[in-house]
């Protein structure tokens, strides 16, 4: 079955170090992956989108890379402030039987950022 | 500013009561989803639509029901309300898949507690 995977421990690091939070998936080849933010309480808020043909991907302190043969995605916080603390999700479109695609979202990783 | 707004923040109701949670989108979206969320387990599919008094069933859609007859609005209703059903309900919506910009907007969540 297809399955999205996420670190389930926080990821604890220092003020202005560089956090990397992975996403991997099996037995799936997406067309594309997207980032998300999540503040405790709150909706997710979209980050960003990578396609398939696209190795990496950068929008001012955040980048995020797409390795289709490793079934890998990650995703990188330069520079990380405390603001940068909440949960982050990777979600893929998964095809349903009659021509859907539902995007399905990874349990999400922790980010800790510590003054 | 685009909006998803859900009808309550916090809703508390009694073992069999039916329960209504109302979700509107104001950026014209043909894709509209609930989601509930719980701790350790993720953000998971109850019940999506694709168009106006059309639906498809998520991962977990035992208990519940949708209805749209509207395009901006999407409702989800649990027709007798149990105490596992206590959970956060996020409500989103999104252009099409075929769309290159097809981010999901999260509302703000509906924490429910079933007594």
């Amino acid at each position: 079955s297809q399955k999205i995977e996420q670190n389930s421990e926080a990821l604890n690091i220092q003020e202005g170090k560089t956090a990397t939070l992975t996403c991997n998936y099996t037995n799936y080849s997406p067309a594309y992956l997207q980032w998300y933010r999540q503040d405790p309480g709150r909706g997710p808020v979209f980050l960003l989108l990578i396609r398939e043909n696209e190795k990496e991907k950068r929008k001012e302190r955040l980048k995020v890379t797409f390795d289709t043969t490793l079934k890998q995605s990650l995703f990188h916080i330069t520079a990380s402030q405390p603001a940068d603390s909440a949960t982050y999700l990777c979600a893929l479109p998964i095809y349903l039987s009659g021509g859907s695609y539902i995007p399905t979202f990874g349990r999400g990783t922790s980010l800790i950022v510590h003054p | 500013d685009v909006k998803v707004t859900q009808s309550s923040r916090y809703l508390v109701k009694r073992t069999g009561e039916k329960v209504f949670l109302e979700c509107v989108q104001d950026m014209d979206h043909e894709n509209m989803f609930w989601y509930r969320q719980d701790p350790g387990l993720g953000l998971r599919l109850i019940y999506f639509s694709y168009d106006v008094k059309m639906k498809e069933k998520g991962d977990i859609p035992e208990g519940y029901s949708v209805s749209r007859e509207k395009k901006e609005r999407f409702s989800l209703i649990l027709e007798s309300a149990s105490t596992n059903q206590t959970s956060m309900y996020l409500c989103a919506s999104s252009l099409p898949y075929s769309s290159p910009y097809n981010e999901q907007f999260f509302g703000p969540g509906t924490r429910l507690t079933v007594l």
